[in-house]
């Protein structure tokens, strides 16, 4: 246990479908990501949250929309997605600022999109 | 643009054996270096951390890192199968700058019997 968490670990949908994933993080951490990461490939980074506010998109398609509420929890929305979104997406969680600022990783929801 | 270089392997050890991962980066300005490990099909976890110049170590692993080089390895010692996995070094930027690191992209380790 990382002290973050992911909902749900699975999840498989059609392409017309509306899911979200959740993301929770019990560390007191200011920062928030979104990363996908397809078989066999590296981590790409999709969005970042500070205390709240979105820092980062990497060009990210609009058929993902992250929502963070509050500095503990991160939604990603998904919809109308294509087979080539399936996937394991992983939330992680970092101190802003200071030397200990080491990402701490949820278990990642796999998702398969049909 | 921030680049973190590995080998994406695998690298295959006896076990027993010790297994050497290597990283480069190209932002000379980093400050923190950090290795995780990461199980098929699961997350990634942290299993080390270093600051500064020099070996850190923590029971079987070693990380050590040379700014001059821009290079920071992890040494595994005593090599167990439970160590076949995909080692990802991240790479943070100076302080005060960007607090987003940037991650290499993996090199897979097996540790046959």
């Amino acid at each position: 246990e990382t002290g973050v968490t992911q909902t749900p670990r699975h999840l498989v949908m059609g392409m017309t479908n509306k899911k979200s994933l959740k993301c929770e993080q019990h560390l007191g951490h200011n920062a928030m990501y979104w990363y996908k990461q397809s078989a066999k490939k590296p981590l790409e980074l999709m969005f970042v949250y500070n205390f709240k506010e979105q820092t980062e998109n990497n060009s990210v398609p609009s058929r993902f929309s992250p929502e963070c509420p509050n500095s503990s929890h991160l939604f990603l929305h998904l919809h109308t997605l294509q087979p080539e979104d399936s996937a394991l997406y992983l939330c992680a969680s970092s101190q802003r600022s200071g030397s200990n600022n080491e990402q701490f990783f949820g278990p990642g929801t796999r998702l398969t999109v049909l | 643009q921030k680049e973190v270089e590995q080998n994406s392997g695998p690298l295959s050890v006896p076990e027993g054996a010790i297994a050497s991962l290597n990283c480069t980066y190209s932002d000379r300005g980093s400050q923190s270096f950090f290795w995780y490990r990461q199980y098929s099909g699961k997350s990634p976890e942290l299993i080390m951390s270093i600051y500064s110049n020099g070996d850190k170590e923590d029971g079987r692993f070693t990380a050590q890192l040379n700014k001059a080089s821009q290079y920071v390895s992890l040494l595994i010692r005593d090599s167990q199968p439970s160590d076949s996995a995909t080692y990802l070094c991240a790479v943070h930027p100076p302080s005060g700058g960007s607090y987003i690191p940037t991650f290499g992209r993996g090199t897979s380790l097996i540790v046959h019997p």
